[in-house]
């Protein structure tokens, strides 16, 4: 089966930098999603990740291992309004098609 | 563009009750999830399809979960009788097929509050 991690919650500082970590165990891994999901509402796509590296978009940044079943997601100069859910999807290949699976999300909480 | 529709935005029912929701993807997308949200399991695939055609079922709960996709621009989810485990926030999503880049990033609808009383 498919296994993703990431921690339950965060606390920051607004201001600060904050990492969200993600690992996973999958089998025919092809591309990693990061979504953003503030409290009763949809998740927003932020990212994605197939080829390992950085890649970058404004305040934020991801980053993939695909050797070490590893990603991270980067926000810098957070903000107030960055407090909110973090998703990380795998999307894989079985049984013939393309299927995505989501962690459970950490929870941001950014405080003055 | 609207985005991803959804109805109704919530729902109260008693258990043993029919229930359907609605969804209407982005025009132009070919792939529609359906999806299942609560704080114990987290977001959780149903069921998705490529171009109408169910391709992945396998997280359907059991036989009184249903979904059809009767066109390009409409898709039902039906729970036939609900139970009170199924309460929940329920997602549908609509992605394009495109090359490269961010294909295959998914578009959330505002999601239906499921309550089964």
């Amino acid at each position: 089966g498919q296994n993703i991690d990431q921690p339950t919650e965060m606390t920051a500082t607004e201001g600060a930098i904050v990492q969200i970590n993600c690992t996973y165990q999958t089998s025919g891994f092809n591309g990693l999603f990061w979504y953003q999901q503030h409290a009763g509402e949809a998740p927003t796509f932020l990212s994605y990740n197939v080829l390992d590296g950085l890649e970058e978009k404004g305040r934020f940044s991801s980053f993939l291992s695909r050797s070490k079943g590893y990603s991270y997601l980067l926000l810098k100069e957070l903000q107030m309004k960055d407090s909110a859910s973090y998703l990380c999807a795998v999307r894989w290949w079985g049984g013939g098609s393309y299927i995505p699976t989501f962690g459970r999300g950490t929870s941001l909480i950014v405080h003055p | 563009d609207a985005g991803v529709i959804q109805s109704p935005r919530h729902e109260v029912t008693e258990m043993g009750q029919e229930v359907t929701l609605r969804c209407k993807p982005i025009s132009g997308h070919n792939s529609l999830f359906w999806y299942r949200q609560t704080m114990m399991r987290g977001l959780e695939l149903l069921i998705y399809f490529n171009n109408n055609v169910p391709i992945d079922d396998s997280g359907m709960p059991e036989d009184r979960f249903s979904a059809k996709m009767p066109n390009a621009s409409f898709s039902t989810l039906k729970i036939q009788p609900s139970e009170p485990r199924d309460s929940a926030v329920y997602f549908c999503a609509s992605s394009p097929r495109s090359s490269g880049g961010n294909s295959y990033e998914q578009y959330f609808g505002p999601g239906t509050r499921l309550t089964v009383t």
